[in-house]
């Protein structure tokens, strides 16, 4: 499978506990994007990678979330302390920079705080 | 920034008919307005694309066509089947400054009835 994969798939956490997502990219995309999507919206934008360096977050990326993207190829994305209001699917994006806009999503990563 | 405003959010039609879902979007300088389909518990997988010097595309039963200077767009299934029963999400991006992410829409439920 060449696509954008995304483990663990489902992940159910309590409150107060950290969780972190990975992203392995379509490995000659050199951009990866990190996606929230709650129950019946679309997904909003939360930061993206060029390379590996971090080159934009959005303000709901709160202080308890990290995202990382150490070689360039895979990321991570962590939440410590998970409220409630966290739970959502986590969807990773990638695509070559010399094509314009053109997102390939992953499966995606939900995520339930109970 | 960009904002993407979606209609309708839910659409039921038999199998057979068209359906057209339509969306507007307020930055000027976007370019890029993608069609994602989103099935149950899956990612959304791009369908479909168009780029601001273009005012029609078209792809088997999928045409999308483009009105900059009202600021709108829309998709058009024709030949609706079940199979295209699914969350589908309109977006727009790619303008200078936005490292090409992408603002969504808020989805709209498409129900292909036999």
């Amino acid at each position: 499978d060449t696509g954008v994969s995304q483990n663990p798939r489902h992940k159910i956490t309590k409150r107060g506990q950290n969780v972190t997502f990975r992203c392995d990219p379509i490995s000659e995309h050199n951009r990866l994007y990190w996606y929230r999507q709650t129950l019946g919206q679309g997904p909003e934008f939360l930061t993206y990678f060029q390379n590996e360096a971090q080159l934009e977050k959005s303000r709901l990326l709160s202080d308890r979330f990290s995202a990382e993207r150490p070689k360039g190829s895979f990321s991570t994305l962590e939440i410590q302390r998970t409220e409630q209001g966290d739970s959502a699917m986590y969807l990773c994006a990638s695509r070559w920079d010399r094509i314009p806009g053109e997102l390939f999503f992953g499966e995606g990563s939900r995520l339930t705080v109970l | 920034g960009e904002n993407v405003e979606q209609h309708p959010s839910t659409l039921s039609v038999q199998e057979g008919d068209s359906a057209v879902i339509k969306c507007t979007y307020s930055d000027s300088a976007s370019n890029y307005f993608p069609w994602y389909k989103q099935e149950l518990g899956k990612g959304p997988q791009l369908i479909i694309d168009i780029r601001s010097n273009v005012g029609e595309k078209k792809d088997q039963r999928i045409a999308v066509t483009l009105n900059k200077t009202a600021k709108h767009f829309s998709l058009h299934i024709t030949e609706t089947q079940p199979e295209d029963s699914a969350v589908y999400f309109c977006a727009g991006g790619g303008g200078a400054g936005t490292a090409s992410k992408l603002t969504f829409g808020t989805g709209t439920r498409l129900q292909v009835t036999l």
